[in-house]
């Protein structure tokens, strides 16, 4: 069984380019939740993927989008980046939506210059 | 939305010693986790803990939920707990179901000398 898994592990970007992350959930797993982590700081929820469908969403611009995939690896797309957007981003993988257990990946640490 | 303090904000330990983390929330919950976050960024799941007591080695954890408070114990710590530790909560939304979105507390970090 593997665990959850995010590519690249480092990224440097310039503002005002787009950006694609992405994350591979744990065997089994049908949601996908990313979150944003700026330095000094707890995560901050982005949204939820739940079998392929956008289930929830924190206080973030439109900018920021996603996908789920049937295999329900994820991708998290930001537009237009700022310099703001610099942070540690986190995807987390549950066997269900709620009521359960996440599970982190090591991370796409993103720094825009 | 749901409130989430964790205390205290930084402590230093000497390798050995015993310690006490707290995490404060603000409503009801369905869920409570504990990670450690380790150098490079990945967050280690410590424990699942909605209610109740847990142990695992070193480390064990208790959950008032009716009181809205968790407390994680770390006894004869060791330099690799060092690091910082987050309590997560999923918040429990209207009817009491809940869709995994997790708050986190700011964190205590956690340094240990030997």
């Amino acid at each position: 069984e593997t665990g959850v898994t995010q590519s690249p592990t480092h990224l440097i970007k310039t503002r005002g380019q787009q950006v694609t992350l992405r994350c591979s959930s744990q065997s089994g797993h049908n949601t996908v939740s990313w979150y944003q982590q700026a330095l000094g700081q707890g995560p901050q929820f982005i949204f939820q993927y739940y079998r392929e469908e956008e289930n929830g969403r924190g206080n973030f611009p439109p900018r920021f989008s996603g996908l789920q995939f049937p295999n329900y690896s994820s991708e998290l797309n930001v537009n237009a980046l700022e310099l703001d957007d610099s942070a540690l981003y986190l995807c987390a993988s549950s066997l269900v939506r709620g009521n359960t257990e996440a599970f982190f990946g090591q991370g796409t640490r993103l720094t825009v210059v | 939305g749901i409130q989430v303090e964790q205390s205290p904000p930084d402590l230093i330990l000497q390798e050995g010693a015993n310690s006490t983390l707290r995490c404060n929330f603000s409503d009801s919950v369905n869920n409570l986790q504990w990670f450690h976050q380790n150098p490079w960024g990945q967050l280690i799941n410590l424990f699942y803990i909605p209610s109740g007591t847990k142990q695992n080695g070193r480390l064990s954890a208790t959950t008032v939920a009716t009181e809205r408070y968790s407390l994680l114990y770390i006894s004869s710590s060791q330099t690799t707990d060092s690091g910082v530790y987050f309590c997560a909560v999923e918040p429990q939304e209207d009817g009491g179901t809940s869709y995994g979105k997790l708050t986190f507390g700011q964190g205590t970090i956690l340094t240990v000398h030997p």
